[in-house]
């Protein structure tokens, strides 16, 4: 079956740091593969996807490159802000074979904070 | 467009009262979804619907019942609550997954 796996939390970090949050995931097909933030008291926001291998999806400075032959989708940013302070979760829909997938699968979520 | 709606954001119950949980989306989406998410636990899926008048169980989905009576609504029922059903509740729906879902701002549910 499907799953992803992200790295545990929490990740704290400096404001102006590098960060990185590690997804790994398997699938039976042809995975899309997202990033979503929440942020405190909120629901979940679509950040940014990609829907084929070597894809970058990118949005308000972060990225993820879709790698096949590691089957990865790493979320980085160059820079964080304290804004930046959120839960993140990757996730995947599988096509599959058949089509009969109606839903994403979500890793367990990271929570990084941003201190100034 | 406002997207996904759920009603209400916060309720307290007793034990064994009932409630609704009402998601509206007004995308045209054929897919809605009912999570809830605890402490540590992610996401857990508890009832989803393929379209109007289907729905099928996720992976909690005992003590809680669905409707798709109409594309827009996916209604989720709590018969007689217990406290473990305490949780945070979000709704999702979508058009085509591989553009993901669009979430709702949740419901925080105790249960006393």
């Amino acid at each position: 079956g499907n799953s992803v796996t992200q790295m545990e939390g929490p990740v704290t970090l400096s404001e102006e740091a590098f960060l990185t949050i590690n997804c790994t995931y398997t699938a039976t097909g042809y995975p899309s593969l997202f990033w979503y933030v929440q942020y405190p008291g909120e629901g979940l926001q679509l950040l940014l996807k990609a829907t084929k291998a070597d894809d970058k999806g990118s949005n308000k400075g972060f990225e993820a490159t879709y790698r096949k032959e590691t089957t990865s989708f790493h979320l980085e940013k160059g820079s964080v802000q304290v804004s930046d302070s959120a839960v993140y979760f990757c996730a995947l829909s599988d096509r599959g074979s058949g089509g009969s997938n109606y839903k994403l699968t979500f890793g367990k979520g990271t929570l990084l904070t941003v201190n100034p | 467009n406002a997207g996904v709606t759920q009603t209400p954001k916060f309720r307290v119950l007793k034990t064994g009262q009932s409630m609704t949980l009402l998601c509206a989306q007004d995308m045209n989406h054929e897919y809605m979804y009912w999570y809830r998410q605890d402490p540590g636990m992610g996401l857990r899926l508890i009832h989803y619907s393929v379209g109007e008048g289907t729905t099928a169980k996720g992976e909690v989905p005992d003590g809680y019942n669905v409707s798709r009576l109409k594309k827009q609504n996916f209604l989720l029922g709590l018969e007689s609550a217990a406290p473990s059903q305490t949780s945070v509740y979000f709704c999702a729906s979508s058009y085509q997954l591989e553009n993901g879902y669009t979430f709702g701002s949740g419901t925080r549910l105790t249960v006393v």
